[in-house]
């Protein structure tokens, strides 16, 4: 199985910060690589696939990077709605494997 | 509007079995790979099984092979989840989401609570 790893596990920010989070993958994946945001109570959401790709509706302040193994994820400018956790899935392979999450939290 | 609503979820006790499903709506069912994603409380996501199109081809984590089964229902517009032999650690959330064509989930629905204890 393919091991998504994530980093950090949780951080602070404060609205308006950079955040970036990285997945690395434990082999080569190309860009079969998402990230998922979820908010307590609620189902994930889509908001980058391919590595690169920002879904449909999803704000441009989300944006994705890397390929191969080295994946990132940054939000340029973080609003009140961003704090929530982070997930990163390979769809490379099966088990369709996701990193163990990210919490963003409030500063 | 894409829409997936799951139902069938609750408290079962260890070694008991119960169905989920999964109803949508919204656009062409037959036409993408559907998913089951399970999330146990306060854990993070674990994808469970997949189905194709027509139904013909399915995979599972190693930790449900051979106790779920994954079908569906292309006439209804139906996904659906039989586990069978509960365990403790199958408690969680499950989730269906939609396959968009490249291997990413891009609706969910809104999840069910299945509670395996005594």
């Amino acid at each position: 199985d393919i091991q998504m790893t994530q980093s950090p596990s949780s951080l602070s920010a404060s609205v308006g910060d950079r955040v970036t989070i990285t997945c690395r993958a434990s082999q080569t994946i190309s860009n079969y690589l998402s990230w998922y945001q979820q908010r307590p109570g609620k189902a994930p959401k889509l908001l980058i696939y391919a590595a690169s790709t920002l879904q449909s509706g999803v704000p441009s302040r989300f944006s994705g990077s890397g390929s191969g193994t080295d994946f990132t994820l940054t939000i340029s400018s973080l609003q009140p709605g961003d704090f929530a956790t982070y997930y990163c899935q390979q769809s490379y392979s099966t088990p369709r494997t996701f990193g163990h999450g990210t919490k963003v939290e409030i500063k | 509007e894409v829409q997936l609503v799951e139902s069938g979820g609750g408290l079962v006790q260890p070694g008991g079995s119960l169905r989920l499903s999964c109803a949508a709506s919204g656009f062409t069912f037959s036409s993408n790979w559907m998913h089951w994603v399970r999330q146990a409380p306060g854990k993070g996501l674990v994808w469970v099984s997949h189905i194709n199109g027509d139904g013909t081809s399915t995979t599972y984590a190693d930790s449900v092979k051979g106790r779920f089964t994954i079908s569906r229902d292309n006439a209804k517009n139906t996904l659906s989840l039989q586990m069978n032999s509960l365990r403790a650690e199958d408690t969680a959330v499950y989730y269906c989401a939609r396959d968009n064509f490249l291997g990413f989930h891009d609706y969910w629905g809104q999840g069910t609570l299945v509670t395996v204890s005594s």
